[in-house]
């Protein structure tokens, strides 16, 4: 089955600042790669996906990037504000075959003042 | 995006009774609803897999008689602990996949605390 490993497991970046999380897959025919962000006692909120078709895509200040070949993807959040502060967790899926997401085990996002 | 709703948000029970938990898709018909396990500080552990009308699929290590889940409808899933001890206390969290769609959308999660 799929194995996703998500690194590092805490980040803490100065306000402003960039902030990069990465993931790697295991299985080559997943095809849809999302990143939900959960808030300390809430639920996993999407905030950004990519499918496999696509190397780059970007919302504001965030934005994820696929290499199919290398079976890596990373979250990058730039101008980091106080409210990015959360736990990111990657996943992937093979759309195809499976309905279940698998997960990273999460990176906790600290940003400072 | 879509909505899922899950009752109760917090339960505290005593050791030995059982605890329902319901998950609904409000706006849109959930063929497949997935229900998690999640630790302090732990990622989402994947506990089984319902689908409207047939019995859940669940993961390894996982009690189908101690988790029972029931999938009703297209809006709504439920999971019951039965016979709960202090060990079942996690957050559990439920997650609704729409027909046609890859997207999951989660509950807001309930804490279930057994004394």
């Amino acid at each position: 089955g799929e194995n996703v490993e998500q690194h590092p497991s805490t980040l803490s970046v100065q306000e402003g600042d960039s902030a990069v999380i990465k993931c790697t897959y295991s299985d080559s025919a997943s095809n849809y790669f999302p990143w939900y962000k959960q808030e300390l006692g809430k639920r996993p909120q999407l905030i950004i996906d990519i499918r496999s078709n696509v190397g780059e895509k970007k919302d504001q200040r965030i934005a994820v990037t696929l290499n199919k070949t290398a079976k890596h993807f990373s979250l990058h959040i730039t101008e980091t504000q106080p409210e990015d502060s959360a736990v990111y967790f990657c996943a992937a899926i093979n759309t195809g075959t499976a309905s279940k997401l698998t997960f990273g085990t999460g990176t906790r996002l600290q940003v400072t003042l | 995006g879509a909505v899922v709703s899950q009752h109760p948000s917090r339960v505290i029970c005593k050791s030995g009774t059982s605890v329902k938990i319901e998950c609904r898709s409000l706006d849109f018909q959930a063929t497949t609803m997935f229900w998690y396990r999640q630790f302090p500080k732990q990622s989402l552990m994947l506990m089984a897999t319902s689908n409207e009308g047939s019995k859940a699929t669940y993961e390894q290590g996982v009690e189908k008689d101690k988790f029972l889940i029931n999938h009703a409808s297209l809006t709504l899933s439920t999971l019951t602990v039965t016979s709960a001890h202090p060990e079942d206390s996690s957050f559990y969290i439920c997650s609704a996949l729409g027909s046609g769609t890859v997207i999951q959308y989660f509950g807001a999660g309930t804490r279930l605390s057994v004394l």
